[in-house]
């Protein structure tokens, strides 16, 4: 089955630097990578996804890039904000016959004023 | 207002007492799914359903079970709790948007505690 990987598992950075999470996954038939975002004592929300027809995507202060030849793709968060604290999961999906979705471990990030 | 709920939302309980976990979701999705969460472990599918009638294992499908008998209901069964069983569950669903799945949305979580 599908097994993904994510590093860091924790990152701490100052307000307004950039942080970037990465991921690898094994399953070469998987086209659907999303990210979500958990805030404590809260249930997981998705900011962003991509599929395998592209290799960037950008939404405000959030990207994602996918490099499906070395199979593995990363978030990049911009200017962050002390709102941006959480846990963020990558994930991983064979799309065809909707397999299973498989996280990563998640990243504990941490944005200082 | 769009939703994905379940109950309890806290339950403890003791080894061997069966239980059930509800989900329900009001957004007409075609895909359901459970996880639990654990520490350091992430998030971990137990099992999932693309359609009424229609379930399959995920990653971590022993000692439970589901059924799938209406579209907007997914119960999560423990027929014989342990200890190992305590965790964090999440059921979540999907659409399908020309046949790739949509955006899947998260239940609040029941944090379930066996002794």
């Amino acid at each position: 089955g599908e097994n993904v990987e994510q590093h860091p598992s924790t990152l701490s950075v100052q307000e307004g630097d950039s942080a970037v999470i990465k991921c690898t996954y094994s399953d070469s038939a998987s086209n659907y990578f999303p990210w979500y975002k958990q805030e404590l004592g809260k249930r997981p929300q998705l900011i962003i996804d991509i599929r395998s027809n592209v290799g960037e995507k950008k939404d405000q202060r959030i990207a994602v890039t996918l490099n499906k030849t070395a199979k593995h793709f990363s978030l990049h968060i911009t200017e962050t904000q002390p709102e941006d604290s959480a846990v963020y999961f990558c994930a991983a999906s064979a799309l065809l016959g909707y397999s299973t979705l498989t996280f990563g471990k998640g990243t504990m990030l941490l944005v200082s004023p | 207002e769009a939703q994905v709920t379940q109950n309890p939302r806290y339950l403890i309980t003791v080894t061997g007492k069966k239980l059930t976990v509800t989900c329900s979701q009001n957004m007409n999705h075609e895909y359901m799914s459970w996880y639990r969460q654990d520490p350091g472990l992430g998030l971990r599918q137990i099992y999932y359903s693309m359609n009424v009638e229609v379930t399959d294992k995920g990653d971590v499908p022993e000692g439970y079970k589901v059924s799938r008998k209406e579209k907007r209901n997914f119960p999560l069964i423990l027929e014989s709790p342990s200890p190992n069983q305590t965790s964090l569950y999440f059921c979540a669903s999907s659409g399908v948007r020309a046949g790739v799945p949509d955006t899947q949305y998260f239940g609040p979580g029941t944090r379930l505690t066996v002794l």
